[in-house]
């Protein structure tokens, strides 16, 4: 069965540095999806990506933030400057349709730990 | 703004019993959809039952099932003959059908764990 998959699956890196998660998204799926969870809190919406365009975005995603499909299979997610609040688990997800009408599938998630 | 509610941080249940996880959510809108996610100790979130808000009749999948009630804006998911795989965090998520580009809004989980 075709899963979301996600690297690393765990990332540490210093205050002030610039990472990238990669996720590959179901291959016939059309929209993407960032989300975090901080430890012991709730996930929470990212952004969405369509049509190499950000369809929505929530207002953690920041300037810091960016997404890209820089080919026709990875999805990625950088942030700029971590923060030592931008500690949590990112989750990738997909759907073959709009995530209103299409379940999302979600990836195993990357724990950045920022020190 | 749409909020998901799971007021149960944990619940604990015997194997072969019965357990229901709660969630509330509200919202003004008249059509969305709602999820149960399951994410093991593994960490993928898996999906494991979805309900249209237009129908009526609740879901079911295999073992699982839901009471869904639009009016007192509940959605409980019920698990039979719980089996020690079910353990694992359960999530509760909503998302509007029309004018979302697929922000799932989620309630912050139950932790089930099942004894043998």
């Amino acid at each position: 069965e075709p899963e979301v998959t996600q690297t690393p699956s765990h990332q540490v890196t210093q205050m002030g540095q610039e990472v990238i998660l990669r996720c590959v998204p179901i291959s016939n799926h059309l929209y993407f999806y960032w989300y975090r969870q901080i430890l012991g809190q709730k996930v929470e919406f990212l952004v969405s990506f369509y049509n190499n365009e950000i369809s929505e975005k929530s207002e953690i995603f920041d300037d810091q933030f960016s997404v890209e499909r820089p080919d026709g299979s990875n999805f990625t997610l950088k942030i700029r400057s971590t923060k030592l609040e931008d500690s949590a688990m990112y989750f990738c997800a997909s759907s073959e349709g709009r995530g209103g009408t299409d379940t999302q599938y979600f990836g195993p998630g990357t724990r950045l730990t920022v020190l | 703004a749409q909020t998901v509610t799971q007021s149960q941080p944990e619940m604990s249940v015997q194997e072969a019993e019965t357990v229901t996880l709660s969630c509330t959510y509200d919202t003004s809108e008249s059509d969305y959809y709602l999820f149960w996610y399951k994410q093991p100790p593994s960490r993928q979130m898996i999906l494991v039952i979805r309900q249209e808000a237009y129908k009526q009749q609740n879901a079911t999948e295999n073992r699982f099932s839901v009471n869904f009630q639009k009016a007192a804006k509940s959605f409980s998911l019920k698990i039979s003959d719980s089996q020690l795989g079910d353990a694992a965090m359960y999530f509760c998520a909503y998302i509007n059908y029309g004018g979302s580009q697929g922000n799932l809004i989620f309630g912050k989980g139950t932790k089930l764990s099942v004894k043998p």
